[in-house]
């Protein structure tokens, strides 16, 4: 089985100030992680994944994500928060072996302030 | 913009009445998978096709069906219409169904059931 929990509901943060949105995940063997943001009215757009390699990941927008496997974690981080970067995010997991769709977490509101 | 097209954008119904949402991949995308956004249930996967065959079922009600045709765009088809329907109805594609790949999501259909 597998699973992704988002244990913030909501993070706020000031901008220019360093962000990070918590994801921890469960499941058999080795995962492969994903990161989604939804802006309001839109459908979810891809951020970055892990699949395998270096533990730190970049993706878009000058976002990253480091995969801890002894803490089963994959938190988004970015070094300097911008007005726009406000949305909602998802952590996603996938089993190697699974079909299907990705396990979503629940999300995380980020809002962040000027 | 994410190169998957969903119409309609809204769309207003009563309870037991049916409706057809459609989607468009990507172009060269093969797998299509349908999910269902409410504020109170996050992100619920539906159903995904590959290639016109059905690949894995979520949690799809009995009272919806979807299928994908030989151009690759994809159906949800929703019967009976209930209150608890109303939701935002995403399509995503991806390349193949393989687990390593990031979804390419619309922009969605917003469906209203009163």
């Amino acid at each position: 089985a597998q699973s992704v929990a988002q244990p913030e509901d909501q993070v706020n943060v000031a901008e220019g100030n360093p962000l990070t949105v918590k994801c921890t995940y469960s499941v058999s063997g080795n995962p492969y992680l994903f990161w989604y943001v939804q802006y309001p009215n839109r459908g979810l757009q891809f951020l970055l994944k892990y699949i395998t390699g270096d533990n730190l990941v970049k993706g878009s927008y000058g976002f990253e994500a480091e995969f801890n496997k002894s803490q089963t974690s994959f938190h988004l981080k970015k070094p300097s928060a911008l007005v726009s970067d406000s949305a909602l995010y998802f952590c996603a997991v996938r089993d190697p072996q699974g079909q299907g769709s990705p396990h979503f977490g629940a999300g995380t509101r980020l809002t962040v302030k000027p | 913009d994410s190169g998957v097209t969903q119409t309609p954008k809204h769309l207003i119904t009563a309870t037991g009445q049916r409706v057809t949402l459609r989607c468009s991949p990507r172009s060269g995308d093969l797998s299509v998978y349908w999910y269902q956004q409410s504020l109170d249930q996050g992100l619920q996967f539906l159903i995904q096709y590959y290639n016109g065959e059905e690949r894995a079922k979520g949690n799809i009600l009995e009272r919806f069906s979807a299928q994908q045709f030989p151009d690759l765009h994809s159906e949800l088809n929703l019967s009976s219409l209930e209150l608890g329907d109303s939701a935002l109805y995403f399509c995503a594609s991806s390349s193949t169904s393989g687990p390593s790949y990031e979804q390419y999501f619309g922009p969605g259909t917003r469906l209203t059931v009163t």
